[in-house]
């Protein structure tokens, strides 16, 4: 099946640094959404995006549906040690009740 | 609200034996809810949309014979690997539609295979 295309795939960074990552496509989603995922566990919701140029935050999270409706990126910023693991982005096209598209996941590792 | 739970969160089985995973909404109904697998280090690939009253769609390449889908309930989905084989061994993740568009996943089955 179809993936989008996340990045990067891993990354190693200081606590207290900032964090962003971005997804692109080369279709059209209706909704961009952006999952955690610890080892062993299923994803949990962090920020959903429903509208073009939509910019929205949840803490220290902030992530945007880009213009084109085809990218979306999710930054954090402050990094602290409980924000390690696996970050997915999914799409939505939209028309019903269709399952997600996921991206392949950012690994977040951050040192001490 | 909006909790999803799934059951067992790990199996292990003998290959050509079958094995039933439940994915329940504990505090919604769900009409449709999806099912999805997890290889180690992998993104989730859809693997079938599971409707309530009604067949459940799979997406392409993926054997409607081998992974059987029952959605008999608003608040019940089963997913069954039939006649399970090394290479079925993943993570097998339901999630549900609750209200608008939202999706909320279960924590997931671990299978394995021997």
């Amino acid at each position: 099946g179809q993936q989008l295309n996340q990045s990067p795939q891993s990354m190693f960074i200081q606590e207290g640094e900032d964090v962003s990552m971005n997804c692109t496509s080369s279709s059209i989603f209706n909704t961009w959404l952006w999952y955690k995922q610890d080892p062993g566990e299923g994803p949990v919701l962090l920020i959903a995006l429903y509208k073009a140029g939509e910019l929205t935050s949840n803490g220290r999270l902030t992530a945007q549906f880009g213009t084109t409706r085809k990218d979306s990126f999710l930054n954090i910023s402050a990094s602290i040690p409980s924000d390690v693991g696996i970050y997915f982005c999914a799409g939505r096209r939209g028309g019903g009740a269709d399952g997600l598209t996921f991206g392949k996941g950012t690994h977040l590792i951050i040192q001490p | 609200g909006a909790v999803v739970s799934q059951h067992p969160s790990r199996v292990i089985c003998k290959s050509g034996t079958s094995v039933k995973i439940e994915c329940r909404s504990l505090d919604f109904q769900a009409t449709t809810m999806f099912w999805y697998r997890q290889f180690p280090k992998q993104s989730l690939m859809l693997m079938a949309t599971s409707n309530e009253g009604s067949k459940a769609t799979y997406e392409q390449g993926v054997e409607k014979d081998k992974f059987l889908i029952n959605h008999a309930s608003l608040t019940l989905s089963t997913l069954t690997v039939t006649s399970a084989h090394p290479e079925d061994s993943s993570f097998y993740i339901c999630s549900a539609k609750a209200t608008g568009d939202l999706r909320t996943f279960g924590s997931g089955t671990r299978l394995t295979v021997v």
